[in-house]
């Protein structure tokens, strides 16, 4: 199994230009997350999916959008990037609710700069 | 608001001794809370989960407490090597979602 997988790795944009960041897992897992990590701010949700063709609104949602036509993935699309979005991204799936499928498995993360 | 607090300070250890953290949080009523470990450039990877109704648990080296009435989690790394050099994330149950602590930097000293 290769987990959880994120593409790409690296990517730098200029202010106003767009992206896809793609998520894959293999797990067969039911729920999926985006996360972006900043220095001393931790990770911060940006948009969850609990289904396939489901997603909802995170703590930090605004000037990004997901999908999840797929249910071994989750998209996450900036439309119009600016600096603020400079960040890393993590992508994180797990298979239930119940205390014992609750662990999040993480993605290696892909790290944007936005000029 | 719902805040979940990590030492804000790095923490510096000579290898052997035991490193403790703390995660501390205000207006959640997690039934359970999970302790993650980040290595530099990488994913957060699981390491413990504790119930509600757990005082302690182990795994190997480390043990966890989680104090429901002290709203408190400590995470302690005992006999500590080099190779637990990390970033030490605590996180709680949050309907269907996970919130984070901004973690703390372990480092051990060989």
């Amino acid at each position: 199994n290769a987990g959880v997988t994120q593409t790409p790795k690296f990517r730098v944009l200029k202010t106003g230009q767009s992206m896809t960041l793609l998520c894959a897992q293999d797990m067969n897992h039911e729920y999926m997350y985006w996360y972006r990590q900043d220095p001393g701010m931790g990770l911060r949700l940006i948009h969850y999916s609990v289904g396939e063709g489901t997603t909802a609104k995170g703590e930090v949602p605004d000037g990004y959008n997901v999908s999840r036509l797929k249910k071994q993935n989750f998209l996450l699309g900036l439309e119009s990037a600016a600096p603020s979005q400079t960040s890393v991204y993590f992508c994180a799936s797990r298979l239930g609710l119940a205390v014992n499928t609750d662990t999040q498995y993480f993605g290696p993360g892909t790290r944007l700069t936005v000029l | 608001s719902q805040k979940i607090e990590q030492n804000s300070e790095a923490l510096n250890i000579q290898e052997g001794k035991t490193a403790t953290l703390t995660c501390n949080y205000t207006n959640y009523s997690p039934a359970y809370l999970q302790w993650y470990r980040q290595d530099p450039g990488r994913g957060p990877v699981f390491l413990l989960l504790i119930r509600e109704n757990e005082k302690e648990k182990r795994k190997e080296r480390l043990k966890v407490t989680f104090d429901t009435t002290l709203k408190q989690s400590l995470f302690h790394i005992t006999a500590s090597q080099p190779a637990d050099s990390a970033t030490y994330l605590c996180a709680l149950v949050n309907d269907y979602k996970l919130s984070f602590g901004a973690g703390t930097t372990v480092t051990v000293r060989a």
